[in-house]
Parts: C-alpha cells; structure tokens; sequence
C-alpha cells in the first residue's frame, strides 16, 4: 500500500532559485515529519523534521511546511545551490517509529 | 561521530548462491534495520532488529533472513539469491524506538545477482 506520495519526482533548479518537493500522506497516525537528503554513493541523511503540533520550521535555507488538515507536508530549499544537487525523501513516522519513505526526488540545480 | 559500515560497496553474485551483506555500527544503538532502494520506489524495509538475537520482518521479507548475533553487526542473507534481488541496499540504526532519534544509514551495498 502507498501510504506516502511525494513529488516531483525530479526537479532541475537554477542557481538561486527556490525547490519546493511535496509529499502527501494517508495515515493520520503519522506523528513525526522528517526529510532525509541523499547524494550520489551515500545513505540518506537527516536534514530536517517537523513535529505536528508546529505549522512550519526553518534552518538556515531548508523550512518544513505542515499542514495538518490536508495531510501534507513540503520542503523548500532557498536560494538553491548545485551542491544541494541530491535526491530528497520524506519519511514519516507513526508511533514515533515506523518509519515510511516517499519515492524520493532527485534535485538537481544548474549553476 | 556516528558511524554504520557496510562491507562491500558492489558486489557480484549467480543466481542461487547465498550471499550476506554485513552492516557494523559504532554507536551502541539497540535498533538496526535493512532497507531496498530501488528508483521510484523509495526506500523499502526488509527486516529490522531491536536487540541482539531479536528481528521483525518488515514490508517485503521474502526471500530474505536476518541475523545478529552481537549488538553492532547486522547481517541480512539472501538464501537463494534470485535476479529482483538485483538492487541497492542499505542498513541504519537508531539508537531508541519510539523516539524521534535519526536513523543512521550506511552507504550501500549495490547487489547484482546474474
């Protein structure tokens, strides 16, 4: 069962631009919205999470978006750099601990 | 700093063999996990292990088995290795369920089967 949707499935960025990646979810019992960030040869990497009682959070030029009531929850990236070229994931988690991953995204920015 | 090793980046394999990828972590976590990664279907889980000698099977268990004989190793062992086994795959460990603790992934072990 496809319990997370997140797209687009690819995203090509100038330098300087804003990525947003969407990811849409069925289970409202989803408890913890983290973002994993993937370059090329090397396991994901936490990038950000969101818990739900919160609307938004920002570090540095990565914010989470949450919105409860449409189940959803984005990553936007500003001011885009080619080094943040890599594939994104969101992975929800319920109970604190069954982990879900989207498709990913593959972002690349052109310089 | 945290640290999950898998042991091989590539490796090559005949249908039929028995393969086993080995994952070491330096963290002291309870909790490991092997995933799949194939394009477009995002990270699957395949089994985790929340102590030493203990496993759960994840979403897509068949043809797979697990082992972890001590808490830093993680095995996962393809018993006949089969062509759709031909992906990447990747462990993690976390240190505490239940928690919003990160999970910590390896690089990968990218498996052909032929």
């Amino acid at each position: 069962q496809q319990q997370v949707k997140q797209s687009p499935q690819s995203l090509i960025v100038q330098k300087g631009g804003i990525s947003i990646i969407n990811c849409a979810y069925e289970n409202t019992a989803f408890d913890y919205f983290p973002w994993y960030q993937q370059f090329p040869g090397k396991g994901p990497a936490l990038l950000i999470a969101i818990r739900p009682d919160v609307s938004e959070k920002k570090e540095g030029r990565f914010t989470i978006s949450f919105n409860k009531s449409a189940k959803q929850f984005s990553l936007h990236i500003m001011d885009s750099q080619p080094g943040d070229s890599a594939t994104y994931f969101c992975a929800p988690l319920y109970n604190n601990n069954d982990m879900r991953f989207g498709a990913g995204t593959r972002l690349t920015v052109k310089p | 700093d945290v640290k999950v090793t898998q042991s091989s980046r590539y490796l090559v394999k005949r249908t039929g063999e028995k393969v086993f990828l080995e994952c070491v972590q330096d963290m002291d976590h309870e909790n490991m996990f092997w995933y799949r990664q194939d394009p477009g279907l995002g990270l699957r889980l395949i089994y985790f292990s929340y102590d030493v000698k203990m496993k759960e099977k994840g979403d897509i268990p068949e043809g797979y088995s697990v082992s972890r004989e001590k808490k830093e190793r993680f095995s996962l062992i393809l018993e006949s290795a089969s062509t759709n086994q031909t992906s990447m795959y990747l462990c993690a460990s976390r240190g505490q369920l239940y928690s919003n603790q990160p999970q910590h992934f390896g690089d990968g072990t990218r498996l052909s089967i032929l």
